[in-house]
């Protein structure tokens, strides 16, 4: 089956500096990446949707000032923290839909658990 | 607004009891939906679709419109069904956007 894999899966950053997370479809193309955020014991929010080639769209109330997202290629998005603070500190998901794939289908990364002391 | 809703938080069976977990969405528009499951240490991943009327591990899901409805059955629990359930609506424009209910964790007793 499709798989997505996320890299890190832990991180431990100093407030004020910045955290790429990498997330990547090993294979298959994934014409769509979305990027959620989970705290803990709650649901998954829908952070921004990246499409290869073109700029993300972000859902109301994230800042795309600092969360930037590129998605480079058909295999690769990535998501910046910049000047990450404490309250940035969350599980971050990364899930890609591939090309062709039906619209709700998509496949998860393992996520990426970021805590910014 | 777009929204789904699970009620509960937790639902707890004994092995072998029938099981449903609810979910309502709020779309004004022609609605595809999905149950997700995330397993003690796993990913997510999709479970089933309503477009499919699919049975999978047992499981089936109904989408009744005039109750904006698309509860997750189960006529015989078992012990391995534990995890987080999550009910999600993909809704239309240009990316298909994938939003997700607050998750139901079930827990089947031996």
């Amino acid at each position: 089956g499709a798989v997505v894999s996320q890299h890190p899966s832990w991180v431990i950053c100093k407030s004020g500096t910045s955290v790429k997370i990498e997330c990547r479809s090993l294979d298959f193309q994934a014409t769509t990446m979305f990027w959620y955020r989970q705290f803990p014991k709650q649901s998954l929010m829908l952070m921004a949707t990246s499409n290869e080639g073109s700029k993300a769209t972000y859902e109301q109330g994230v800042e795309k000032d600092k969360f930037l997202i590129n998605h480079a290629s058909l295999t690769l998005s990535t998501l910046t923290v910049t000047s990450a603070h404490p309250e940035d500190s969350s599980f971050y998901i990364c899930s890609a839909r591939a090309a062709g794939g039906l619209a709700g289908e998509l496949f998860f990364g393992e996520g990426s658990r970021l805590t910014v002391l | 607004a777009q929204r789904v809703t699970q009620p509960e938080k937790l639902l707890s069976v004994f092995k072998g009891a029938p099981v449903e977990l609810k979910c309502n969405y709020s779309y004004s528009g022609s609605p595809e939906l999905f149950w997700y499951v995330q397993y003690s240490r796993q990913r997510l991943q999709l479970l089933l679709r309503h477009i499919s009327r699919e049975s999978i591990k047992g499981f089936t899901a109904d989408l009744n419109k005039g109750e904006t409805s698309f509860h997750l059955k189960k006529p015989f629990a078992q012990e391995e069904d534990s995890a987080m359930y999550y009910c999600a609506l993909s809704f239309g424009g240009a990316t298909n956007k994938l939003i997700f209910g607050t998750g139901t964790l079930l827990a089947v007793q031996p």
